[in-house]
């Protein structure tokens, strides 16, 4: 079956520090893939989005390439601030009999600092 | 256009009792979609569903595990004889007709302890 595979975490970054969150996939067919965000307390946001191959997501600053050959969605952000400290959830959606359901990673926590 | 609606918030019930969860759809959404969170871990499937239609129930516990969506009214997760394990957070999503393409707007979840 279709699943998600986050890079261990949490992560802690210095604010302005480089930003990068793996994420592999495994699925039949051609997903589309997803970066969701959840802030202390609330649901999930979605942060960005591909559908197919070589396309770039991007939102607020963070970006992430679709990558067939490698089966990878990689979040990456240039320069964080303490506001983007959340959860970030890589998840994809497969089209055929799974009627469009999301599979979520682990999730990874990110905590930035002053 | 209010977001997707989830009440309650925090849920507190003894083993044995019932927990039931509600969601209420964006205005327009006519497609609902059940995940569960267990602590430290990401969001599972549970189920999804059209007005007053089961669509997909593959992730839903085989017993104890209920849903509905019926035409008027929110949708219904309900949880009987609830026990330690089912503490968890359940977020509900909602999405227009073509649920295949359309992207999935969350409430806020409800959280489920099991004392």
């Amino acid at each position: 079956g279709d699943s998600v595979t986050q890079m261990e975490g949490p992560v802690t970054l210095s604010e302005e520090a480089f930003l990068t969150i793996n994420c592999t996939y495994t699925a039949t067919g051609y997903p589309s893939l997803f970066w969701y965000v959840q802030y202390p307390g609330e649901g999930l946001q979605l942060l960005l989005k591909a559908t197919k191959a070589d396309d770039k997501g991007s939102n607020k600053g963070f970006e992430a390439t679709y990558r067939k050959e490698t089966t990878s969605f990689h979040l990456e952000k240039g320069s964080v601030q303490v506001s983007d400290s959340a959860v970030y959830f890589c998840a994809l959606k497969n089209g055929g009999t799974s009627y469009g359901k999301l599979t979520f990673g682990q999730g990874t926590i990110l905590t930035v600092h002053p | 256009n209010a977001g997707v609606m989830q009440n309650p918030r925090h849920l507190v019930r003894r083993r044995g009792q019932e927990a039931r969860l509600r969601c209420s759809p964006m205005k327009g959404h006519s497609h609902v979609y059940w995940y569960r969170q267990l602590p430290e871990e990401g969001l599972k499937f549970m189920v999804y569903l059209q007005k007053e239609n089961i669509i997909d129930e593959s992730g839903m516990p085989k017993e104890r595990f209920s849903a509905e969506f019926p035409k008027e009214g929110p949708s219904i997760l309900r949880i009987q004889q609830v026990v330690r394990g089912d503490s968890a957070a359940y977020f509900c999503a909602s999405s227009p007709p073509g649920a295949e393409t359309y992207e999935q707007y969350f409430g806020p979840g409800t959280r489920l302890t099991v004392t």
